[in-house]
């Protein structure tokens, strides 16, 4: 059973980088697949980021692609998320999800992570 | 970018109820790339239907989705207890992929 987990700090503060990591479980990132960020401000609706090859080519959303940079660990089996200068409107519940059905980077995606509620404030 | 508008913003509906949700594209959806998803409160989403009208895996026959071009369609035709929830559309024929704003199905 392929599982997604996400992890990183909670509360990151104005102009700083916020950091997140999804490991996966269940099934090797090397094997194929694209994997993605997705985020949902607080009563809002869902966002895509961007997304990886275990090739390490990525795709981004042009809304933030001069703010994130997505990489991944194939010897950790898990990708990671870096978006940089945030503000208040980065505030949001970030998922990792797996884009499901090998159509690259844009699919549908049929496994997500439970989600990791971030904060920026001071 | 494809703006995805759905309709309506929320449906009231009882059990037992037949439910029709609308996804409306602002171009073209190349493919049929248009997916369903159901989300509850604090969870995830997860995913219903996939391009346009493939059902995923372990989902119920009650969920059907139709439509293709700028035109899409959810239906539950009997809404279960569980079915109540916020469902998105998502669109991933044209880049970046974008979702909907969502409709709200709750219990009348």
């Amino acid at each position: 059973q392929v599982q997604l987990q996400e992890s990183g700090p909670g509360l990151v503060k104005p102009s700083e980088t916020l950091s997140l990591t999804c490991a996966v479980s269940g099934y090797s990132i090397s094997s194929g697949y694209y994997w993605g960020w997705i985020r949902q401000p607080p009563g809002k609706g869902l966002e895509w980021i961007g997304s990886i090859y275990h090739s390490g080519s990525t795709y981004y959303n042009p809304s933030l692609k001069s703010r994130v940079t997505i990489s991944v660990d194939t010897s950790k089996n898990q990708f990671s998320l870096k978006l940089s200068s945030v503000t208040a409107a980065d505030t949001a519940v970030y998922y990792c999800a797996r884009a499901g059905f090998g159509w690259g980077y844009l699919d549908a995606f049929d496994i997500w992570g439970q989600g990791t509620m971030v904060t920026v404030s001071s | 970018e494809i703006v995805l508008t759905q309709s309506p913003g929320t449906l009231s509906l009882s059990p037992g109820e037949r439910a029709t949700l609308s996804c409306r594209a602002s171009q073209s959806v190349s493919s049929s790339y248009l997916a369903w998803y159901q989300q509850k409160p604090g969870q995830a989403p997860r995913l219903l239907i996939y391009g346009a009208s493939s059902r995923a895996t372990g989902i119920p026959d009650r969920f059907s989705g139709s439509g293709s071009g700028t035109d899409f369609t959810l239906t539950i035709s009997r809404l279960e207890p569980e079915d109540f929830a916020v469902y998105y559309c998502q669109q991933y024929g044209s880049s970046p992929g974008t979702f909907g704003g969502g409709t709200k199905v709750e219990i009348k």
